[in-house]
């Protein structure tokens, strides 16, 4: 079974643009979550989807935002970039049917954007 | 709330020698304890968890975790380092699929 992959794996923008990433999750996986990884506040939870639905949200500004297809792809935008943009942004696919506390997410290599 | 603490930010280590990573973890509900490993540029991989089943949790690569409730801890093991578990590694706790992660532990193995 293929894993989760996400596109681009590299990505440069400038100060001001938005960018929009995409993950595609494992087959029959409902559940996609996002991560932002940097060195200085590590890995913290961005949202998660399930059946095209926001279900939970972390602590970020209302410039991350993001969707979720009938084909359980999903898509995470960040509006008028900021330095601080710049990570490693995480996606995760599990199958989200318990109500995800017992779920295991499983990550996609993550896509590097560059803010200049 | 739930948290994670991982206490120490690098473990050096000899090839061969016995490997112990740690983690804390707080929280006041019932808790789905988590290790992953990251290598360089690439995304994180489980390396197994905990819900429930067995304090003892065996998973991939010789590696293992306790469960200790009494001490709010889920360090991982392995009992001889290769070269090859150089990484990063995480201990997350899941709190309704939204993991949290602690601050990561880097192994470095040493020759």
């Amino acid at each position: 079974k293929a894993g989760v992959t996400q596109t681009p794996r590299y990505l440069i923008k400038t100060r001001g643009q938005q960018v929009t990433l995409s993950c595609s999750p494992i087959s029959g996986h409902r559940s996609v979550s996002w991560y932002q990884q940097t060195p200085g506040q590590g890995l913290q939870f961005l949202f998660e989807y399930f059946s095209e639905t926001q279900r939970n949200k972390g602590n970020f500004p209302g410039r991350f935002s993001g969707r979720q297809f009938s084909n359980s792809r999903s898509e995470m935008n960040v509006s008028t970039l900021e330095l601080g943009d710049s990570a490693l942004y995480l996606c995760a696919s599990s199958l989200g049917t318990s109500g995800g506390i017992t779920d295991t997410q499983y990550f996609g290599p993550g896509t590097r954007l560059t803010v200049l | 709330a739930q948290s994670v603490t991982q206490l120490d930010s690098q473990v050096p280590v000899f090839e061969e020698a016995p490997v112990e990573l740690r983690c804390n973890y707080s929280s006041s509900v019932s808790v789905y304890l988590f290790w992953y490993v990251q290598y360089p540029n690439q995304g994180l991989q489980l390396l197994l968890k905990y819900t429930s089943a067995a304090t003892l949790v065996k998973g991939i690569n010789g590696f293992e975790a306790e469960f200790k409730k009494s001490e709010t801890s889920f360090h991982l093991t392995k009992p001889s380092a290769h070269m090859s578990d150089a990484a990063e590694y995480f201990c997350a706790v899941n709190a309704g699929n939204m993991l949290t992660f602690g601050g990561g532990t880097r192994l470095m193995v040493k020759p």
